[in-house]
């Protein structure tokens, strides 16, 4: 069955750390990976990989997928109060099917 | 990228009514989908709304429950049939767009409580 596991769960830092979030999937017929912020309803979105070894960034944001260990980080440097949201992973195969994980719940800490 | 409308935005709902969520895409779309979020969890997916036929469903979700309308590439309905406390949650439109490679955006949500 396919799957998405996200962790840690939650998380809790100060201002200026960085963070690591990790996803890791078992996704038939992969096609790419989301990831999302969410903060109060609906999620924003924030990369789509397609492809192992090429980091996207944007700002203080990075992420990069790894195919062969079936695996993305979403990096977040020096964090701000306004980064605290769930960041969630997601999978899409092929024949369009999405998979979410369980999100991350990033508190950053004045 | 797309705009998405979603409305209500809020509702207070009484055990046994339904509720009829309204989904609006300022572009045509191929894609639409709708997914429930519950308290302190992930999204998932409760159909794929194709226009001109019937919605496809997720496995724990059936038509008479979430029935679902989509007359046109712009614009699609779900309906939260019966509700019960458990039907309380936030409901969120998406659609994907191929020129985006596919990207799901998704609207504002409608966020039921159900008393």
């Amino acid at each position: 069955e396919d799957k998405v596991v996200q962790s840690p769960l939650s998380l809790v830092v100060h201002e200026g750390d960085t963070v690591t979030l990790n996803c890791s999937y078992e996704v038939t017929n992969f096609r790419s990976l989301l990831w999302y912020k969410q903060e109060k309803k609906a999620p924003t979105f924030l990369f789509m990989l397609t492809s192992s070894g090429i980091e996207k960034k944007s700002g203080r944001l990075s992420s990069i997928l790894d195919k062969k260990e079936l695996f993305s980080i979403l990096n977040i440097t020096a964090t701000q109060t306004g980064d605290s949201a769930v960041y969630l992973c997601a999978v899409v195969a092929n024949n369009n099917d999405m998979r979410f994980g369980a999100g991350t719940r990033l508190t950053v800490k004045p | 990228s797309a705009v998405i409308s979603q409305k209500p935005s809020r509702d207070i709902c009484q055990r046994g009514t339904s509720l009829t969520i309204q989904c609006q895409v300022d572009s045509q779309v191929t894609m639409m989908f709708w997914y429930r979020q519950q308290p302190g969890q992930s999204l998932t997916l409760i159909a794929t709304a194709n226009q001109g036929s019937e919605a496809t469903y997720e496995s724990g979700f059936v038509i008479d429950k979430f029935p679902i309308s989509r007359p046109n590439l712009t614009f699609s309905t779900l309906t939260v049939s019966n509700m019960s406390p458990e039907d309380s949650s936030i409901y969120l439109c998406s659609v994907g767009t191929p020129n985006s490679g596919n990207t799901i955006y998704f609207g504002e949500g409608s966020w039921l409580t159900v008393v």
